[in-house]
């Protein structure tokens, strides 16, 4: 059983340029989380979704972040016009309900020239 | 909200000592409280994790004990070895919030 995948592992980009991060969570599992983490930090929540629905995004910026778990496909956590401050790893987590164990993904680093 | 703090933030031990990292919550309501090691480079790893019916579990060389009247939890590695060397975070789950994570514990065991 494949645990969580993330892709890419690693990506650049410039200041106004968008990126898309994604996430395929483990077999059987249909909540999604998305943590963001800074350098020698904790990991912080941004969203929560369950297949096709979000259900708690208290934790991403209001603006130019957004989220989806489409039907077929992964997750996909989207940065649009991207600042310097939103270099930082990025990881995903899946759970087969929500009240049970999150497993972790490898993670996305994103590097904002 | 749930606040989780974390303590010590590093941590030094010779192999074959014990190691002991300790969080705090605010939330009594919080019920589940998972440990991850993340070694550098890589996504949290689940290592073990308690519900708030149970005030001890172990497994092998890892243990992890829960005051709920305290409100903390305590990590607890025995008979340390170098691969132990990681960040260790606690976390803490009311079913209310999402998971709130602990600033980490930078853990080095020295050969």
């Amino acid at each position: 059983n494949a645990g969580v995948m993330q892709n890419p592992r690693h990506l650049v980009r410039r200041r106004g340029q968008e990126a898309r991060l994604r996430c395929s969570p483990m077999k059987g599992h249909s909540h999604v989380y998305w943590y963001r983490q800074l350098p020698e930090e904790g990991l912080k929540f941004m969203v929560y979704l369950q297949k096709e629905n979000i259900i708690d995004e208290s934790g991403m910026p209001k603006e130019r972040f957004s989220a989806e778990f489409p039907k077929e496909g992964p997750s996909i956590l989207r940065i649009q016009q991207v600042v310097r401050g939103d270099s930082a790893a990025y990881f995903c987590a899946s759970s087969p309900d929500r009240d049970r164990t999150q497993y972790f993904g490898p993670g996305t680093r994103l590097l904002v020239l | 909200g749930e606040n989780v703090e974390q303590h010590p933030s590093t941590l030094s031990v010779q192999e074959g000592d014990s190691a002991v990292i300790k969080c705090t919550y605010s939330d009594s309501a919080s019920n589940y409280f998972p440990w991850y090691k993340q070694e550098l480079g890589k996504g949290p790893q689940l290592i073990i994790d308690i519900r708030s019916n149970v005030g001890e579990k172990k497994d092998q060389r890892i243990a992890v004990t829960l005051n709920k009247t305290a409100k903390h939890f305590s990590l607890h590695i025995t008979e340390t070895q170098p691969e132990d060397s990681a960040v260790y975070f606690c976390a803490a789950y009311s079913g209310n919030t999402p998971l709130v994570f602990g600033k980490g514990t930078r853990l080095s065991v020295i050969a």
